[in-house]
C-alpha cells in the first residue's frame, strides 16, 4: 500500500478532461515537498511528465497541468487523446519514512 | 544523455544483484544518479540514490541490503542488492534527478531498464 494514493484507473473520451488524484499526508505533500509527475507507455520506461508541482519539462503539452492543495495533487490532461492512454505516477518525498516515495500508478484507458 | 543498465537477468536466491548503469552523452558529476525498480505488473519503488561525491541515501526498507556507487571517470553507477528473495524480481531503472547538485528535483531522464529475475 503506497502512502500516496492514486486511483487505480480512470477513463475518458477523446477530447474531455480527466483528473487523477494523489493523496498524501502532513509529512510528505503536507510538508510542502515537491510533487513530480511521470507517465509510463506500456512496455516502457517513465518519463517526467510534470516537476515541482507543475512545471513542464520542454516538449510536454499544456493540456498537462497540476493543481495542488494541503495534503493532494491532482493531474489533469485536457483534450485526451489516444497516446495519452498510459500509467501515471506521483512522485514526492517523506520525511517520517526519510524516503522518496511513489504513488501506486493510475491507469488511464482513453475509451 | 543516456542511461544503459545492464547486468544478469537471472539471480539466485539469497545471492547478490549487481547491476551497473552506464551514462554517456553527458557526466555523472554534479547529479544525484538513483536506482528504481519496478515489480512485475506493480508499481515503482525507489532504491536509492547516490551523488557524484559518493554519498548515498537508501530507502530505509532495503537499507540493510543495499549498495550504490559511482566512478565518475567511468561514468558509471553501481548497485548492490544483497540477500535477495522472488520479491526482488523487477525490473530495475536508473535514473537522474533534474538539477545539478539537487536531490529531489523529478528524475527527468531514465535507463531503459533492465530485468532481473529472482530464482533457482
Amino acid at each position: 500500500q503506497s502512502v500516496l494514493t492514486q486511483p487505480p484507473s480512470v477513463s475518458g473520451a477523446p477530447g474531455q478532461t480527466v483528473t487523477i488524484s494523489c493523496t498524501g499526508s502532513d509529512s510528505n505533500i503536507g510538508a510542502d515537498f515537491a510533487v513530480h509527475w511521470y507517465q509510463q507507455l506500456p512496455g516502457t520506461a517513465p518519463t517526467l511528465l510534470i516537476f515541482d508541482d507543475n512545471n513542464r519539462p520542454s516538449g510536454v503539452p499544456d493540456r498537462f497541468s497540476v493543481s495542488k492543495s494541503d495534503t493532494s495533487a491532482s493531474l489533469a490532461i485536457t483534450g485526451l487523446q489516444a497516446d495519452d492512454e498510459a500509467d501515471y505516477y506521483c512522485q514526492s518525498y517523506d520525511s517520517s519514512l526519510n524516503a522518496v516515495i511513489f504513488g501506486g500508478g493510475t491507469k488511464l484507458t482513453v475509451l | 544523455v543516456l542511461l544503459q543498465e545492464s547486468g544478469p537477468g537471472l539471480v539466485k536466491p539469497s545471492e547478490t544483484l549487481s547491476l551497473i548503469c552506464s551514462v554517456s552523452g553527458g557526466s555523472t558529476t554534479n547529479y544525484y544518479w538513483n536506482w528504481i525498480r519496478q515489480s512485475p505488473g506493480k508499481g515503482l519503488e525507489w532504491i536509492g540514490f547516490v551523488f557524484h561525491t559518493g554519498s548515498t541515501n537508501y530507502n530505509p526498507s532495503l537499507k540493510s541490503r543495499v549498495s550504490m556507487s559511482i566512478d565518475t571517470p567511468k561514468n558509471q553507477l553501481t548497485l548492490e542488492l544483497r540477500s535477495v528473495t522472488a520479491a526482488d524480481t523487477a525490473v530495475y531503472y536508473c535514473a537522474r534527478d533534474s538539477v545539478v547538485k539537487t536531490p529531489l528535483s523529478g528524475l527527468d531522464v531514465w535507463g531503459r531498464g533492465t530485468t532481473v529475475t529472482v530464482s533457482s
